[in-house]
């Protein structure tokens, strides 16, 4: 069935290193993908996208890679500030729904 | 901000209180969305609105009640609700369905 997880819950990085948020699809028919960070008490924030015939992305101090092969989404944060501490969540769409499907989201935590 | 605004933001009601949620989008968007996010779940699309015609309800109960009296606008009618109701309730809209959905910052709903 369709479904987007993320492989780790909670990632703590120091203040100034690179994060690295991981994403897995299973959906073969999704072409297109977004990150969106959701900090306490806000909704979703869009972030980044990336569509299928892409596998690399790059945004202010961020960057997604989409690997078609593995179904494999990541988003990489470079410098991390304290300021980057949210839940971050992979969606994805295909098919013929147009429905975003989304993960549980990871939660950053960055350590000053 | 994105564009999206929620009211109210807060809300405690009891059981047997009627109460709607309203939403506004201010980007021209023609798809609107209602979800609900619970602590540990992924986000949980519960209505879509397309051009003011609902194209998905999915599965909730019929203590939920959208309406779309216009693009800009959506509501979400709340009767008869039950404390596993407690949740927060976002709304998004993009420009038409399958693309990037901006969220807004969502209504923090206790039911008692």
């Amino acid at each position: 069935g369709e479904s987007v997880g993320l492989h780790l819950p909670t990632l703590s990085v120091q203040e100034g290193d690179n994060s690295i948020i991981n994403c897995a699809y299973s959906n073969s028919a999704s072409d297109y993908f977004i990150w969106y960070k959701q900090e306490s008490g806000k909704g979703p924030q869009f972030i980044i996208d990336i569509r299928s015939n892409m596998d690399k992305r790059q945004g202010q101090r961020v960057t997604v890679l989409l690997n078609k092969t593995v179904k494999h989404l990541s988003l990489q944060i470079a410098a991390t500030q304290p300021g980057d501490s949210a839940v971050y969540f992979c969606a994805d769409v295909g098919g013929a729904t147009n429905k975003l499907i989304f993960g549980t989201g990871t939660l950053l935590a960055v350590q000053p | 901000e994105t564009g999206v605004t929620q009211t109210p933001r807060h809300l405690v009601m009891g059981m047997t209180n009627k109460k709607s949620l309203k939403c506004e989008q201010h980007l021209g968007h023609n798809a609107m969305y209602w979800y609900k996010q619970s602590a540990k779940k992924p986000l949980e699309l519960m209505f879509v609105y397309s051009l003011e015609e609902r194209v998905e309800n999915n599965s909730v109960p019929s203590r939920f009640s959208p309406e779309c009296p216009n693009s800009s606008h959506l509501f979400l009618h709340l009767h008869t609700l039950q404390p596993e109701d407690s949740a927060l309730y976002l709304c998004a809209s993009s420009q038409v369905q399958g693309e990037t959905q901006y969220f807004g910052p969502g209504t923090r709903l206790l039911v008692l």
